[in-house]
């Protein structure tokens, strides 16, 4: 696609509950990378892919948070047994090669645990 | 750890004058520097990069300075313009890992 889209935009969950987050890179980018933005605060590294290989997962918070990205385009992070801190902004970046780090940001989901 | 950190929250300039934003990393082995734009309800976006064995690189309107001795960077915006108006992040990274750090951002303000 012409950008990085991200779905759903928002997403209000109850504490205890798993969500699932979607990016969709763009066409032919071959690296993939989470970020996760608190307001007022700069994007905070998640994980990241290089095709469908995940290459550094220690921004990870804890066992809860998952990723995959299995044809090497289109990734989920998965969130299990939600909990109000995890409560945030999440963003999805995607580029043309690995290590190249003029990544193209897509517009978040933002997740609110209630 | 390493950590990435803007020296103003917050910058308010008349448009037409120039605008600095600065920038102090931690990390003596970062070799990759980027510099994105924020605006209102939108991802970051890609301004400019700078490699470690640079100390100055221009773009269109925009320079970013980079002095590794003081692990310090800056982002010079000329004749700046209201549509500049955003919050402005350095971020770095070291050994081609895939993984930047950003720091806090600025909020730069343009006053008509």
């Amino acid at each position: 696609g012409a950008g990085v889209s991200q779905s759903p935009r928002y997403k209000v969950t109850k504490r205890g509950q798993d969500v699932a987050l979607r990016c969709d890179p763009i066409s032919g980018h071959v690296s993939l990378y989470w970020y996760r933005q608190a307001l007022g605060q700069g994007p905070e590294f998640l994980t990241y892919f290089n095709y469908e290989a995940q290459q550094d997962k220690s921004g990870l918070p804890n066992d809860r948070f998952s990723a995959e990205r299995p044809e090497g385009s289109i990734s989920t992070l998965t969130i299990q047994r939600t909990e109000q801190r995890d409560s945030a902004m999440y963003r999805c970046a995607s580029s043309p090669g690995p290590a190249n780090y003029g990544y193209t940001f897509g517009s978040g989901t933002r997740l609110t645990v209630v | 750890g390493e950590s990435v950190g803007l020296h103003l929250p917050t910058l308010s300039v008349q448009e037409g004058d120039n605008s600095i934003i600065n920038c102090a990393y931690s990390n003596s082995a970062s070799d990759y520097f980027i510099w994105y734009k924020q605006e209102s309800g939108k991802g970051p976006q890609f301004i400019i990069d700078i490699r470690s064995n640079m100390d100055k690189r221009q773009g269109q309107r925009v320079t970013v300075l980079l002095n590794k001795t003081v692990k310090h960077l800056s982002l010079q915006i000329a004749a700046t313009q209201p549509g500049d108006s955003a919050v402005y992040f350095c971020a770095v990274s070291s050994g081609n890992t895939g993984k930047l750090i950003f720091g806090q951002g600025t909020t730069l303000q343009v006053k008509p």
